[in-house]
């Protein structure tokens, strides 16, 4: 089966570091995605990996090992407005969007 | 109007009713989605559309049906609806249907 892993919930301080961590076991792999949810709203496009390596977008950074199966997000200078869920999901070779269900990030004063 | 706009916001329901949550988008995207998100799952696909006229079932489209008569709409019938259809529904669209998703604010159904 097809399957993506994430915690289900992180805490980190304000101003700090968190790396949000994904695994994903699927049927090929066409690209994987980092979205960001706040409490009752809409998903958000954060980032896109292709191919392996890192890619930096202001205080955000998502990383991808296609060999292990494995992706980050990197949240740097934390502020409270980065409360909320972020989604990872990989694109099978079917190109439909396999979902994990989501790290709630707590952050603390 | 800018976006996907989903409609209605919230709604309850009772069982054996039908039930049809709108969704219109402006951006002339092809590919459309209709997901149900619950607590503790990822996102699920019910249904999707990679052009106006076509439409393709997704992981979970039992009790669910659409229909795409034209680029803008993917309206999402619930025949009728039973407690286990209690979620929150989110409509998307992306343009070429390989890139980012463009998601409403959701539709949040209680079957009771």
């Amino acid at each position: 089966g097809q399957n993506i892993d994430q915690p289900t919930e992180m805490t980190a301080t304000e101003g700090a570091i968190v790396q949000i961590n994904c695994t994903y076991q699927t049927s090929g792999f066409n690209g994987l995605f980092w979205y960001q949810q706040h409490a009752g709203e809409a998903p958000t496009f954060l980032s896109y990996n292709v191919l392996d390596g890192l890619e930096e977008k202001g205080r955000f950074s998502s990383f991808l090992s296609r060999s292990k199966g494995y992706s980050y997000l990197l949240l740097k200078e934390l502020q409270m407005k980065d409360s909320a869920s972020y989604l990872c999901a990989v694109r099978d070779s079917n190109y439909q969007l396999i979902w994990g269900a989501g790290t709630k990030l707590i952050i603390k004063p | 109007i800018a976006g996907i706009t989903q409609a209605p916001t919230s709604q309850i329901l009772a069982a054996g009713r039908r039930m049809t949550l709108r969704c219109t988008q402006d951006m002339r995207h092809n590919a459309m989605y209709w997901y149900r998100q619950d607590l503790g799952l990822g996102l699920r696909l019910i249904h999707y559309s990679n052009t106006a006229g076509t439409t393709g079932k997704g992981e979970v489209p039992d009790g669910y049906s659409v229909s795409r008569a034209n680029t803008d709409d993917f309206p999402l019938t619930l025949a009728s609806a039973v407690p286990s259809q209690t979620s929150v529904y989110f409509c998307a669209s992306s343009e070429s249907g390989t890139g980012e998703l463009f998601f409403g604010e959701g539709s949040r159904l209680t079957v009771l």
